[in-house]
């Protein structure tokens, strides 16, 4: 099974600014997804990073907002941008290749 | 809308009792299933998944999948403290949707010694 980390593993962060997050796989995976979880909540999809191209947005999550890089098979990176206090939750990244395994998330509060 | 419903929780067992957890998906061409476990403050973790029509054990766990229905099960016997976490179905709508789980809301067991 792949193994992902992310950096930072929580951040507390003022509003108006924005946090990139990291998300590193240990092999190389076909697909890449950004998730989010606030509190008490299951998980939504964000976007599916795709490796060379522009990333696959979900309704009601935007590129200006959410924008995502993934210049090759084993790293993407997610910026929050313009945070709001909304904005905080765990971001999750996850990756499938045989099956979908997720990084340990990170913590953003805004405040 | 594409959903993924589970019973609601929280669900208290006795040690050693059977743990029964249901989920329901509205997409009838849905291929794939699974099972995540989440521990308070930790990630998803994988713990089962089932793609075909009947049961599938692994340890103290089975998966039911009922594809006429349109529902699959997640059955925990003899049920540890350590079970005690946030149980999240998850669903891949259909080959053409990317590959993209779609997550129930989850089921909170408490396993009670």
């Amino acid at each position: 099974s792949a193994v992902i980390s992310q950096k930072p593993s929580r951040d507390i962060c003022q509003r108006g600014t924005s946090l990139t997050i990291q998300c590193q796989v240990d092999s190389q995976v076909t697909m890449m997804f950004w998730y989010r979880q606030q509190p008490g909540q299951s998980l939504t999809l964000i976007a599916t990073a795709n490796q060379g191209s522009e990333a696959t947005y979900e309704s009601g999550f935007v590129i200006d907002k959410f924008p995502i890089s993934r210049p090759n098979l084993t790293f993407s990176t997610l910026t929050v941008s313009n945070m709001s206090p909304e904005d905080s939750s765990i971001y999750l990244c996850s990756a499938a290749d045989n099956h979908w395994f997720f990084g340990p998330g990170t913590r953003l509060t805004v405040l | 809308q594409k959903e993924v419903e589970q019973n609601s929780g929280p669900l208290s067992v006795p040690e050693g009792a059977i743990a029964s957890l249901n989920c329901t998906y509205s997409d009838r061409g849905s291929q794939s299933f699974f099972w995540y476990r989440q521990y308070s403050g930790k990630s998803p973790e994988l713990i089962m998944f089932i793609y075909s029509n009947g049961d599938k054990e692994d340890g103290r766990f089975t998966a039911q999948l009922n594809k006429a229905s349109q529902y699959v099960s997640l059955l925990i016997r003899d049920s540890q403290p350590s079970d005690s976490a946030t149980y999240l179905c998850a669903v891949i709508h259909s080959p053409s949707n990317d590959y993209k789980l779609s997550f129930g809301a989850g089921t909170t067991v408490t396993v009670r010694a």
